[in-house]
This record gives C-alpha cells, sequence and structure tokens, in this order.
C-alpha cells in the first residue's frame, strides 16, 4: 500500500544538538511539506518542495533546514538555532497542483531535554 | 496567513448533530478542506468543497460560500468516536492556511 512515512515516532533532543526527522512516500507525489504544530495552534508551514533538488521557505523556516534529493524523500533537520523546537511535526505530500489535498504522515514529537 | 478563524472547543451530546464553522479571506482562494485529528495523530481528510454549496459524505457534510469566505462542517448522529480536533484548511494560490482546530468533545 502506499503512504507516507516519518520517523522516528518519538525524539528527544539536547540543548545545542541537531536532530533530522525522515519523511519517505510512495505515493509517487511531486509535492512534499513540512508543519510544526503546537498546542492550540493550526498547523505552521516550515518548508516545502514542488520537485526534486528545490525547495522553500515557509512560515517559520527560521532554525531549519531540508534537503531534496530524491522524489521520495524530504527530511527536515532542525538545527540548534531554532530555540524552541519542542513540537509536532508533520510530513505530507501531495500530487503538485492537486486540488486533492494532502496525505499527512503519522507525525514526530520532538523533546528537548 | 490567511486568518483562518473556527472556534476553539465545542461539546456536543451522542447521537445529536454539530455544526463547526470556518472562516477565511477569499483572496486567491482555490478550496476549502477539512480533516479529521485525534491527539496525537496525522490528519485525516474528511472533505474538500471548491464550489458553493453542500458536500454530503454519509455522516458528515460540508458547506462552502465563496463569497462570503465561509464554511461549516456539519457531523450528524454524533458518536462517541467523532470526538477530535477538526482542522480547516483554505486553499490559496496552492498552498494550504490552516486554522488552529476545533476540538470536539461528545459526551454519553
Amino acid at each position: 500500500d502506499g503512504g507516507i512515512t516519518q520517523s522516528p515516532k518519538y525524539l528527544f533532543r539536547k540543548e545545542g544538538q541537531n536532530v533530522t526527522l525522515s519523511c519517505e512516500q510512495n505515493l509517487n507525489h511531486d509535492a512534499m511539506y513540512w508543519y510544526r504544530q503546537d498546542p492550540g495552534q493550526g498547523l505552521r508551514l516550515i518548508y516545502y518542495s514542488q520537485i526534486v533538488n528545490d525547495f522553500q521557505k515557509g512560515d517559520i523556516a527560521e532554525g531549519y533546514s531540508v534537503s531534496r534529493e530524491k522524489k521520495e524523500s524530504f527530511p527536515l533537520t532542525v538545527t540548534s538555532a531554532q530555540k524552541n523546537p519542542t513540537a509536532f511535526y508533520l510530513c505530507a505530500s501531495s500530487i503538485r497542483d492537486s486540488d486533492y489535498g494532502y496525505t499527512f504522515g503519522s507525525g514526530t514529537r520532538l523533546t528537548v531535554v | 496567513g490567511q486568518n483562518i478563524d473556527q472556534p476553539t472547543e465545542m461539546t456536543a451530546t451522542e447521537g445529536a448533530i454539530v455544526q463547526i464553522n470556518c472562516t477565511y479571506q477569499t483572496s486567491g482562494f482555490n478550496g476549502l478542506f477539512w480533516y479529521q485529528q485525534h491527539a496525537g495523530e496525522a490528519p485525516t481528510f474528511l472533505s474538500y468543497n471548491v464550489l458553493d454549496g453542500l458536500e454530503e459524505k454519509g455522516r458528515f457534510s460540508s458547506f462552502l460560500s465563496r463569497s462570503k469566505g465561509y464554511s461549516y462542517l456539519l457531523l450528524k448522529e454524533l458518536q462517541m468516536k467523532d470526538s477530535a480536533s477538526y482542522l480547516c484548511a483554505a486553499l490559496h494560490f496552492n498552498k494550504f492556511y490552516f486554522g488552529s482546530g476545533t476540538k470536539l468533545n461528545v459526551k454519553p
């Protein structure tokens, strides 16, 4: 079955460390997205990519980095520059310019310890 | 953002009907989506409106008025498992903007 897989489900980071969240999809979707979700707030867009080897900053890109070397993969690195990284991170994919919305991964909960 | 507004929390009784409203800015609007999200899980797609009117899918219906920048999600015959957050998402210029979600509490 096709789908979108995020790993790990839970991740703990020490102050000053970089961590990378994995997102893989086998839906043959062109576009992939990273969102951050905090309690009581809507999903906020971090980065998105419409095509391989290209990506754009979303609304809250500071302290994050991404790469899109393969169509199937869109990893997100949370750098030490991100001052408040504790959140629930959701990866999503869609057919480019589609009206059919997103398919979401199951999420990664990142906690700073 | 695109100022997607929806109520923070609602409570309803099992078997009843509940309507969750959502308003958005109309500039560059391409469609309105509703997602259901249980705590700690990924959002799942419920419905989609691009034209004015009502879309019905079983116990769930969604309505859109493009001129008013208004949508609602209607849930009928509420079940306990419907307790979740419901996210309204507006597609503007091919980018999604999400509301903060409405937490629905279904009580026996």
